[in-house]
């Protein structure tokens, strides 16, 4: 089964970009994953399914600050123009692509906005 | 609009029994997969476990089969989480989410369970 692996924490500065990745584990470099934001004491949100080729499709309401690309076996995730709302926790989750199961969380990181 | 409404917060004694629910809205709650995931104190999103309420199929992480149970009342849109004896390491936040697109797409508010003697 594919695992997923993040950076444990990440920081910016308020205004500026940042980049988070989510490297897929050998063998699964294709797999489509889906990212996820926790904000503090809040439920996690889906932000958006992002695909090998960089294709991605955001949820409701994200805003266009955040962007989806793809690289090889690493999926990243960037967020332009920093707010102070956006230092949360960033997750993201795959599926085996034949089975659908297991699905998979990657260990997250804690993004601060300085 | 989607939404899926957990049930509210749980404090239990170790050996107790205990289920909290998920009640879905807003789509088609028979017809897409919703799961439970854990989140302990400070740490990650863990998958436990899905349902199909069409046709109950249910599959478990290999960490939690055997350890919980999930089920799912599709005449009134709601899926569930059941342990038959808490320990006090099942403390933790339970989230519902749904999978209308493939993926977790819409998430419940989380149920808070807290096992202590």
């Amino acid at each position: 089964q594919p695992v997923l692996t993040q950076s444990s924490s990440a920081s910016a500065s308020l205004g500026s970009s940042v980049k988070l990745t989510c490297t897929l584990s050998s063998g699964h470099s294709s797999y489509i994953i889906a990212w996820h934001q926790q904000q503090p004491g809040k439920a996690p949100r889906y932000l958006m399914k992002l695909e090998g080729s960089g294709s991605y499709n955001k949820g409701s309401g994200v805003p266009d600050r955040f962007s989806g690309s793809s690289s090889g076996a690493d999926r990243y995730l960037t967020i332009s123009n920093l707010q102070s709302e956006d230092e949360a926790d960033y997750y993201c989750e795959t599926w085996d692509s034949n089975t659908h199961f297991p699905l998979v969380f990657g260990g997250g990181t804690k993004l601060t906005v300085l | 609009e989607v939404q899926l409404v957990q049930s509210g917060a749980e404090v239990k004694k170790p050996g107790e029994s205990l289920k909290i629910s998920c009640k879905g809205s807003g789509y088609s709650f028979t017809s897409y997969w919703i799961g439970w995931v854990r989140q302990m104190p400070g740490k990650g999103l863990e998958w436990m476990g899905i349902i199909y309420p069409g046709d109950s199929d249910t599959r478990y992480s290999p960490s939690f089969q055997g350890q919980v149970t999930i089920s799912a009342d599709k005449s009134i849109s709601t899926a569930y989480l059941q342990w038959s004896s808490l320990k006090a390491s099942d403390t933790a936040m339970y989230y519902c989410a749904s999978r209308v697109r493939g993926y977790f797409d819409y998430w419940g508010q989380g149920t808070l369970v807290t096992v202590s003697s």
